[in-house]
């Protein structure tokens, strides 16, 4: 397995216009994260899915972020309108849940975002 | 929420060991204690987990103190390569995610 793929790499915007960053999970895997990353703030938990559903959304900053996963094999964090302080690290992380533990979570390679 | 607390940067000559300290004074009966580190320009990446008992595996040892209110990440033979910060985290396994805190820096000398 390549691992888990986010693309893009690296976007810049404008301010106000929409941003879809995408992310490919490990097949298997049956949860879902999106983390965003900055220097002020760390690692921030968004929202997570188990078996394509949104569990919890409570890290979701505003209204302006959203996230869907239709299949298994792929999921969106949308960020419409954008802003400069949207500006950071998008991560996305998949893992299996064995029982009570969660095996390791893989991370993607990160999805830096500039909005200017 | 339990939480963690680690020193914000450690230094380490290479190929010598490295102690990289967590403690975690309230956890749960049934937390785990999981080490994730982040190298530089990359996402993070699992290192090693444990429950009660002392763990190992190729990249590294975790030492769990008897009361488990701390833990101990040991590196044994620090390469250039394993610079990077080094989280510790307490799973509950109830809400399956991984809350990470701020970390610790591991510079490693030449």
């Amino acid at each position: 397995d390549a691992g888990v793929i986010q693309s893009p790499r690296h976007e810049v915007t404008e301010m106000g216009q929409e941003v879809t960053l995408r992310c490919k999970p490990i097949s298997g895997h049956d949860y879902l994260f999106w983390y965003r990353q900055t220097m002020m703030r760390g690692l921030e938990l968004l929202i997570y899915f188990n078996n394509n559903v949104p569990i919890d959304d409570s890290g979701m900053p505003e209204d302006r972020f959203s996230a869907k996963m239709p299949n298994a094999s792929f999921s969106t964090l949308k960020i419409q309108p954008s802003e400069p302080r949207d500006s950071a690290v998008y991560f996305c992380a998949s893992s299996l849940v064995l029982g009570r533990w969660n095996t390791e979570a893989f991370f993607g390679q990160g999805t830096r975002l500039t909005v200017v | 929420d339990a939480k963690t607390t680690q020193p914000n940067s450690m230094e380490s000559n290479e190929e010598e060991p490295v102690h990289l300290p967590c403690n975690h004074s309230t956890i749960s009966g049934t937390d785990y204690i999981h080490w994730y580190r982040q190298l530089p320009s990359q996402g993070p990446e699992y290192v090693i987990h444990g429950l009660t008992s002392n763990v190992n595996n190729r990249m590294a040892s975790l030492a769990i103190a008897e009361d488990r209110k701390s833990s101990t990440l040991i590196l044994h033979r620090a390469t250039l390569r394993d610079a990077a910060v080094y989280y510790c985290i307490l799973d509950s396994g109830s809400a399956r995610q991984l809350t990470f805190g701020s970390g610790t820096q591991l510079t490693v000398l030449p």
